[in-house]
């Protein structure tokens, strides 16, 4: 199969704080992943394409220092949410793509920023 | 970026029935296509990919390609209350996938 785990799946923090999400794929290698972020009633908006062992490539508009992404293993990235604002609240989902399996989604974390 | 289209509905079909979701995209070099379910609160779920023109089936779903027109449709048979949720079209760009906004499907029974 292709299976995504992410954790947490719900994370509630203080604004100024930082929250790290991770990904990762349980029965296959991944060496690229996607992190997505949804606002309710909204469509999924890739937010960057994470690279084992290189660069994360981020969509415009993203803010590379504020959403950190590490990539240090094939079947590990994370999501570190630096400095997070109310504003940052919302529903953070990673992907990853597995040949044959098509793209798998993690459970998603909802973050909420007080 | 490229762009796919999808009415967002609801679309209300009764129980039973066949329930069918449209999706068109805007970049002709597009060569996989994929549809997603993603209930209230929770992440997507995907439930076929299709690559050339025609159809595919899955069990009570069928997808249907047809890259001149840029239009791939998903076909429920025998619709039931539990696939009441968001359906959501994806298109590669290259390595990512671009979404439709999602066409919410009500199945009333």
């Amino acid at each position: 199969g292709a299976v995504v785990s992410q954790h947490p799946s719900r994370v509630i923090c203080k604004s100024g704080t930082s929250v790290k999400i991770e990904c990762r794929s349980l029965d296959f290698q991944a060496t690229t992943m996607f992190w997505y972020r949804q606002f309710p009633k909204q469509s999924l908006m890739l937010m960057a394409t994470s690279n084992e062992g290189s660069k994360a490539t981020y969509e415009q508009g993203v803010e590379k220092d504020k959403f950190l992404i590490n990539h240090a293993s094939l079947t590990l990235s994370t999501l570190t949410v630096t400095s997070a604002h109310p504003e940052d609240s919302s529903f953070y989902i990673c992907s990853a793509d597995r040949v044959g399996y098509g793209y798998t989604f993690g459970s998603g974390t909802r973050l909420t920023v007080v | 970026q490229k762009e796919v289209e999808q009415n967002s509905g609801p679309l209300s079909v009764p129980e039973g029935a066949i329930a069918s979701l449209n999706c068109t995209y805007s970049d002709r070099g597009s060569q996989s296509f994929f549809w997603y379910r993603q209930y209230s609160g929770k992440s997507p779920e995907l439930i076929m990919f299709i690559y050339s023109n025609g159809d595919k089936e899955d069990g009570r779903f069928t997808a249907q390609l047809n890259k001149a027109s840029q239009y791939v449709s998903l076909l429920i048979r025998d619709s039931q209350p539990s696939d009441s949720a968001t359906y959501l079209c994806a298109v590669n760009e290259g390595n990512k996938l671009v979404f439709g906004a999602g066409t919410i499907l009500r199945v009333k029974s």
